[in-house]
């Protein structure tokens, strides 16, 4: 298994530019997410799909689009790069475990992307 | 408005000494308070998590004290180890969107040998 995986790793942009950021998972699971992690303020939730063809915003969703392709499959666009976009970008996905919910988030290995 | 309060914001504690991280939240609808654990250059991974019915979970050497009425929980790592040297997040969620967690802003923990 090889979890969440995420392409590009390191991706530099001029402003203006855009481009697409993958991510895939092999674990079946149905909820999927998107965040940006900036220096000593956390993650941030961008968008999250809580199953395969919806998508909802999350707490910073401006200047961004996203794709649930199919269940596996969940992609970031960025349209119009700005450098307020320099971050790293994770993708998650989870699944509630039974019985005593929990829900585990696995996170992919982030792409780092640098915005000029 | 930020829902979930971290701090500190780094650590330094000596080999075999106990850290503490605490975090506070505001909205009494969270049920589900996850601990993740982050390396450099590495994605944030679950290390422990409890829900609002319990007031104290231990894994090892991790554990969750919850203190429901003060809106509060905390990390206790006893018999730190070098190894233990990561940045932490705090984060809460709530049913059904469980999996949308709120996150608090990492504590750099530097356990020194």
């Amino acid at each position: 298994n090889a979890g969440v995986t995420q392409t590009p790793k390191f991706q530099v942009l001029k402003t203006g530019q855009s481009m697409t950021l993958q991510c895939a998972q092999d674990m079946n699971h149905n909820s999927m997410y998107w965040y940006r992690q900036d220096p000593g303020m956390g993650l941030r939730l961008i968008y999250y799909s809580a199953s395969e063809g919806t998508t909802d915003k999350g707490e910073v969703p401006n200047g961004y689009n996203v794709s649930r392709l199919n269940k596996r499959e969940f992609s970031l666009r960025l349209e119009s790069a700005a450098p307020s976009q320099t971050s790293v970008y994770f993708c998650a996905s989870s699944e509630a475990k039974h019985p005593s919910p929990t829900y585990e988030q696995y996170f992919g290995p982030g792409t780092r992307l640098t915005v000029t | 408005q930020q829902q979930v309060k971290q701090s500190p914001q780094s650590l330094i504690v000596q080999k075999g000494g106990i850290s503490i991280i605490n975090c506070a939240y505001e909205n009494t609808a969270f049920d589900y308070f996850p601990w993740y654990q982050q390396f450099p250059g590495k994605g944030p991974a679950l290390l422990i998590a409890i829900r609002p019915d319990v007031s104290e979970k231990k894994e090892g050497r991790f554990t969750i004290s919850f203190n429901k009425s003060a809106k509060q929980f905390s990390l206790h790592i006893m018999d730190s180890q070098p190894g233990d040297s990561a940045t932490y997040f705090c984060a809460a969620s709530r049913n059904p969107e469980a999996g949308k967690s709120t996150f608090g802003d990492g504590t750099t923990l530097t356990v020194k040998p």
